[in-house]
């Protein structure tokens, strides 16, 4: 157990509604990391978090923003929320300087 | 194109046999290896990391790396009916991971 919360574990919602998805974290990590997976893609990296207020883009960005105003908590926003981003998303903290990661237990989202 | 590939699988094997699963990597520079088992319905949770040519031994789990093929592996001895999950393979190189192996462990 790496200390690492995310809230809510399901949700369900609407095409067009703002969804935020928490990442808590209690051991002051400097790197997180949000992943979505989906059935044969596998884990595919959001964005992630170098420090506060620092993040930057991974592989699948488009439609999601993140916010870092606190070491603890990474936040994951879908502004406006479409049936391809159902999915499980993943929260990660790295020990060490880009070093092995540690998940969170995950968010389910349903876009219906 | 994808920078990890692994075989989806599924594997089956036997109780008590050895499993094997291997990932190939496309980044000539990719330093660190990362294995992760995930069980259905759960997050990803580190097994073992490689960073040097050659094997590295943890218990029943032995990784194996050969950065000149651009490839390793992860050998499970005496495998149980417990280490059936998907076992995913990981590059720090942008944070890829492969889609994962499918696991069987029959009794």
């Amino acid at each position: 157990d790496a200390g690492i919360t995310q809230s809510p574990r399901h949700k369900v919602t609407e095409t067009g509604t703002p969804v935020t998805l928490r990442c808590h974290q209690t051991e002051n990590h400097r790197y997180m990391y949000w992943y979505r997976q989906d059935p044969g893609h596998g884990l595919r990296l959001i964005h992630y978090s170098y420090g506060v207020k620092d993040t930057d883009k991974g592989e699948v960005s488009d439609g999601y923003s993140v916010s870092r105003s606190k070491t603890e908590d990474f936040l994951l926003t879908l502004e406006s929320a479409t049936s391809s981003q159902t999915s499980v998303y993943f929260c990660a903290i790295s020990v060490g300087e880009g070093y092995e990661q540690y998940f969170g237990p995950g968010t389910r989202l349903t876009v219906t | 194109q994808k920078e990890v590939e692994q075989n989806s699988g599924p594997l089956s094997v036997p109780e008590g046999a050895i499993a094997s699963l291997n990932c190939t990597y496309s980044d000539r520079g990719s330093q660190s290896f990362f294995w992760y088992r995930q069980y259905s319905g759960k997050s990803p949770e580190l097994i073992m990391f490689i960073y040097s040519n050659g094997d590295k031994e943890d218990g029943r789990f032995t990784a194996q790396l050969n950065k000149a093929s651009q490839y390793v592996s992860l050998l499970i001895r005496d495998s149980q009916p417990s280490d059936s999950a998907t076992y995913l393979c990981a590059v720090p190189s942008g944070w890829t991971f492969g889609s994962g192996t499918q696991l069987t462990v029959l009794p």
